[in-house]
This record gives C-alpha cells, structure tokens and sequence, in this order.
C-alpha cells in the first residue's frame, strides 16, 4: 500500500529566510507525488507534481521539490519565505489515475 | 473558466437527519472525486466516478453514505441518519482522464458538515 509520512506537524520561518517541508513516501513501485497546499476558506490548490521525469520539480510561487529514491522522500522547499506562504501544505502519493492519497498536513506559519 | 463549485458552503443539522450536498464540476472533466476531511487531518478519499459509473468506494463510505452522478455532470452525496462523527468537510474535486499516468484534480471549496 502506497503512504506518504510528513514529519512536521508546524513549521515556522521568519519571511525572507528558507522553507522546508518534508515528507517520505513509502510505496512498492515507481509513485506519483504531489504538494497541494490548503489557504484557509479556499480549496486545495496544486503546488507541484512529480510524475517519474525530473527528480527535481518547480512549482508555482517559487517553491521546490526534489524527488529522493534512495531516501523515499519528496521535500518541499522554497529559498525565502513570503507572508502569504502562511497555509496548510500536504504531500501526496497517487497510486494510478484515480484517488489521491493525503498526508496528515504541516501548518506552515511565516512571521514577518 | 469556471471551478469546482459546490453547494452549500456551510451545513448544520442535527443527528439523524439527512443530509445531501452537490458537486458541479469544471465542464469538460469526466471525473469526479469525493473527499472527507476531519479538523488536522489530510482529506480521506470516498469515492469517485467516471462519467456516470461509481468506480470505487473507500471502505470509509458507510452504507449510510451514496453518491450518485445521473447524467456524467454534477454529483450528489447523501448522508442518512447523521451522526456526529460525521462533522466534516466534504470536499469535491474534477479531472479530465489522459492517456498518462496522473491527471490534476482541482478542488472545489469543500461543504463543511456540523452535527449537533
């Protein structure tokens, strides 16, 4: 079974210093892993999405994921933090073309 | 380009009462997706439908729980008898199936359950 594990709960940064945002992915073959994150009263908007070319991907609003086989992980960065970064990111496994597998979440908080 | 939208936004009922929300997805997907989401939790997958047909069903769908998509457009999912552990956002979201292995979903703004 695929899963996705991400290690921080909340994460805060002060803006204009680096974000990371990590997670570890466990599945049997070859995944598709994606960040979406979640802005309060808004619905979940794709940041990122991995689907076996580049190892590293860019998203939009400058952040990053690097896909990590050896390391089964697929963290998120950005290389300076801005205020409305302040939201809800999930990484998520997809097992095919159908549901979307959703980890726990990390609260990023930025503070100015 | 029109979204996910659903309706309502926002549901408070009181336990055992029915209840049933709407799914319009973005026109020219012909998947469709439901999801349940609990405070601090990631959103949990229900069931999803391609044009008309109910492909799969979490085993979190209680048999008090049905979706239907009638005509491959907009979706409905109905709650019987609600319990209070039914409080939740339920959220809804659309993709157009490619010959590649992932399509984007697009998220609609979720219906948020309260049961008293």
């Amino acid at each position: 079974a695929q899963s996705v594990t991400q290690l921080d709960s909340h994460v805060s940064v002060s803006e204009g210093t680096p974000v990371l945002l990590r997670c570890n992915y466990s599945s049997s073959y070859s995944p598709s892993l994606f960040w979406y994150v979640q802005h309060p009263n808004k619905g979940l908007q794709l940041l990122l999405k991995y689907t076996s070319a580049a190892t590293l991907v860019k998203g939009i609003n400058g952040f990053e994921a690097e896909f990590k086989k050896s390391e089964t992980s697929f963290h998120l960065t950005k290389p300076s933090a801005h205020m409305s970064d302040a939201a809800e990111y999930f990484c998520v496994v997809s097992p095919g073309t159908d549901k979307l597998i959703f980890g726990t979440g990390t609260r990023l908080q930025v503070f100015p | 380009d029109t979204g996910v939208s659903q309706d309502p936004r926002h549901k408070i009922t009181k336990r055992g009462q029915n209840v049933t929300f709407r799914c319009d997805p973005i026109s020219e997907h012909n998947r469709l997706y439901w999801y349940r989401q609990t405070l601090g939790q990631g959103p949990e997958f229900l069931t999803y439908f391609q044009n008309e047909a109910q492909l799969e069903k979490s085993r979190l769908l209680s048999d008090r729980f049905s979706a239907e998509r009638p005509k491959g457009s907009f979706s409905t999912l109905e709650i019987q008898r609600t319990e209070q552990g039914d409080s939740a956002m339920y959220l809804c979201a659309s993709s157009r199936r490619l010959a590649v292995n992932y399509n984007e979903q697009f998220f609609g703004p979720g219906t948020r359950l309260t049961v008293l």
